[in-house]
């Protein structure tokens, strides 16, 4: 069975400071993993995936991911947090079909 | 592209009633996803329909159902609604529709009160 574990329902960080949200997964099978934002009255907003390419990925907004199969683990981190980076972040890995499963969510204050 | 979109954004019901909800895929896109969110159980997975066919399915009750057409816009019926179904329903597409590496769009989503 496809799990996944956010640490932490809420993260607050200063503006400039590094944004680190952490993501553990559990999976049978070589997993797909993505992170999402969710901002206010909003829908899903992809940030980045990884697809067993390079185990560092990049996404939006100065976004980036690490896989790391030993740790199960699969963070993710902005070296300089901007107050338009608050929001709802959600790992979530896929098996077949699409069927997604996703962590209970990380909410990101930024304080100025 | 137009993104997914989701009709109607916000919906009030008492208790007893149906409700239909509608999602419009990007265009191309053929398999669509439904999500209820709830501030306590967060993203739950409710089923996938793809090419007018139900391919995988949540651990939902049967009071939850959905349909897709061949134009793949997808309604998601929830009938006899009791209050714990109060919710935001997401509603994703994505185009490959068979790789577990598609990336979803999501829409912005239908509020659900229930009274």
């Amino acid at each position: 069975a496809q799990s996944v574990t956010q640490l932490g329902s809420h993260v607050s960080v200063s503006e400039g400071a590094l944004v680190l949200l952490r993501c553990n997964y559990s999976s049978s099978v070589p997993p797909y993993l993505f992170w999402y934002v969710q901002y206010p009255n909003q829908g899903l907003q992809l940030l980045l995936k990884y697809t067993s390419a390079a185990t560092l990925v990049k996404g939006i907004n100065g976004f980036e991911a690490e896989f790391k199969k030993s740790e199960t683990s699969f963070h993710l981190t902005k070296p300089s947090a901007h107050m338009s980076d608050a929001a709802e972040y959600f790992c979530a890995v896929s098996v077949t079909g699409n069927q997604f499963y996703f962590g209970t969510g990380t909410s990101l204050t930024v304080i100025p | 592209k137009a993104g997914v979109t989701q009709t109607p954004r916000y919906l009030i019901k008492t208790r007893g009633q149906q409700v239909t909800l509608s999602c419009s895929p990007i265009s191309g896109h053929r398999s669509v996803s439904w999500y209820q969110q709830t501030p306590g159980q967060g993203l739950q997975f409710l089923f996938e329909y793809f090419s007018e066919t139900q391919r995988n399915k949540g651990n939902f009750p049967g009071r939850f159902s959905g349909r897709q057409f061949s134009n793949s816009r997808s309604e998601m019926n929830v009938s006899t609604l009791e209050l714990g179904d109060s919710a935001l329903y997401l509603c994703a597409s994505s185009s490959l529709g068979g790789s577990s590496t598609d990336t979803q769009y999501f829409g912005p989503g239908t509020r659900l009160t229930v009274l």
